[in-house]
């Protein structure tokens, strides 16, 4: 079955450093894959996703690129900034649009 | 435009009760998913309906029923609660136009805990 693998948190870094969280999956066919964002007592938002390999998701500065040869969807951003703190989850969309999520990684800023 | 939303916010229930969560999907959405969220892990997934079909569904027993509507909302219901349902149950709504690349957006979850 579809799985995803995320790095393990809690992550610190200090305001303004380089971010990088790491996902790999497992899957059958092509599935899109996504990043999801989950502020505290919040429900799950979109960040970014992409849907073929290659392809680069965007947005608010986060970036990763669909690795089809390394099974792998990266999360970076440049420059983190405290309100970047949440817990943050790489997810695959597979057959019946059954996401599967990895188990997240909590992302704490200090100023 | 308003988001899936969902109802209650909180709930706190007995062991053996039944539990009955209310979502409404992204006006234009066909596609309804549910999932359950327990604390510190990533949310599993529960059922996806389809034009009021379901589609598909996870790893649950059959405690767990759900039904879609003809407005698209949707309801999840819980029989026999047990201390182990404790935990935030989400929705999520689709176009349901296509499995692999449709984007499913997330309501703010119902937080159930059962005594």
């Amino acid at each position: 079955g579809n799985s995803v693998t995320q790095m393990e948190g809690p992550v610190t870094l200090s305001e303004e450093a380089f971010l990088t969280i790491n996902c790999t999956y497992t899957a059958t066919g092509y599935p899109s894959l996504f990043w999801y964002v989950q502020y505290p007592g919040e429900g799950l938002q979109l960040l970014l996703k992409a849907t073929k390999a290659d392809d680069k998701g965007s947005n608010k500065g986060f970036e990763a690129t669909y690795r089809k040869e390394t099974t792998s969807f990266h999360l970076e951003k440049g420059s983190v900034q405290v309100s970047d703190s949440a817990v943050y989850f790489c997810a695959l969309s597979g057959r019946y649009q059954k996401v599967t999520f990895g188990i997240g990684t909590k992302l704490q800023v200090i100023p | 435009d308003a988001g899936v939303t969902q109802s209650p916010t909180h709930l706190i229930k007995t062991r053996g009760q039944h539990v009955t969560l209310r979502c409404s999907p992204i006006s234009g959405h066909k596609s309804v998913s549910w999932y359950q969220q327990v604390l510190g892990q990533g949310p599993q997934f529960i059922f996806q309906y389809y034009e009021k079909e379901e589609r598909g569904r996870g790893n649950f027993p059959d405690r767990f029923s759900a039904r879609q509507f003809p407005n698209y909302s949707s309801e999840l219901n819980v029989n026999a609660l047990l201390l182990g349902d404790s935990a935030l149950y989400l929705c999520a709504s689709s176009l349901g136009l296509s499995e692999s690349t449709d984007t499913q957006y997330f309501g703010p979850g119902t937080r159930l805990t059962v005594l």
